[in-house]
């Protein structure tokens, strides 16, 4: 069965300043897909960014990218310049290629500082 | 465009009374519907999945079941509510086929059992 770890419950960082958010995972199959999900105080859920494994290149998306590393079944999230709203839950999350199962972490609260 | 909708937003229900969450989508057709339950230090935990009306995937054995009468729409039912059955649910869609990786979350329900 796939896992999604996340072994920081809380992470602050100031503004201006960047930011690692940690996530492990485990799973046997070889294709699937990796998502990073905000969450701020509303708890709407949002998309961040996306990882398919079958790419070697890390996605990015503005101030936020990835540190894919496949062989260790890592899959870091930075946030650089952070920024008073991104203050939020973040979720780690996985989904097989040939799965219709969306599984999450248990979230990093992170709190940006002015 | 697709819309989702969740409702209610808050509920509070005493111990041994009956539950029924409903979750609809707008704008899509077949899609993969989840239910998730939110609890303190515990993340978003899949609760129940569906690929299709009346297909339903339980992960996870609980006082909770699900049902998909329509195919849009998506229930989370209980005969009998645990304390422990409080916490915040959300439904999430996800459309069906190659590329459509991201899944779309309703506002929630907070569910309060006393």
């Amino acid at each position: 069965a796939q896992t999604v770890t996340q072994s920081q419950p809380e992470m602050s960082v100031q503004e201006a300043e960047t930011v690692t958010l940690s996530c492990t995972y485990d799973t046997s199959e070889n294709n699937y897909y990796l998502f990073w999900y905000k969450q701020p105080p509303s708890r709407q859920m949002i998309l961040v960014i996306r990882q398919e494994a079958y790419k070697q290149q890390n996605a990015t998306e503005n101030r936020f990218s990835v540190n894919f590393q496949k062989a260790a079944k890592s899959f870091s999230l930075k946030i650089s310049d952070s920024q008073l709203g991104d203050t939020a839950m973040y979720f780690c999350a996985f989904m097989g290629y040939n799965t219709d199962k969306l599984i999450f972490g248990t979230g990093t609260r992170l709190q940006v500082f002015p | 465009s697709q819309t989702i909708h969740q409702w209610p937003a808050t509920l509070v229900q005493p111990v041994g009374s009956p539950l029924s969450l409903e979750c609809t989508v707008e704008g899509t057709s077949n899609p993969n519907l989840y239910w998730y339950r939110q609890a303190a230090g515990r993340g978003l935990q899949l609760l129940f999945y569906s690929v299709g009306i009346g297909q339903i995937s339980s992960e996870v054995p609980q006082n909770l079941s699900a049902s998909r009468p329509q195919d849009r729409q998506f229930i989370l039912s209980s005969k009998k509510l645990l304390l422990s059955d409080s916490g915040f649910y959300l439904c999430a869609w996800r459309g069906q086929g190659e590329g459509h990786t991201e899944a779309f979350f309703g506002q929630g329900t907070r569910l309060t059992v006393v």
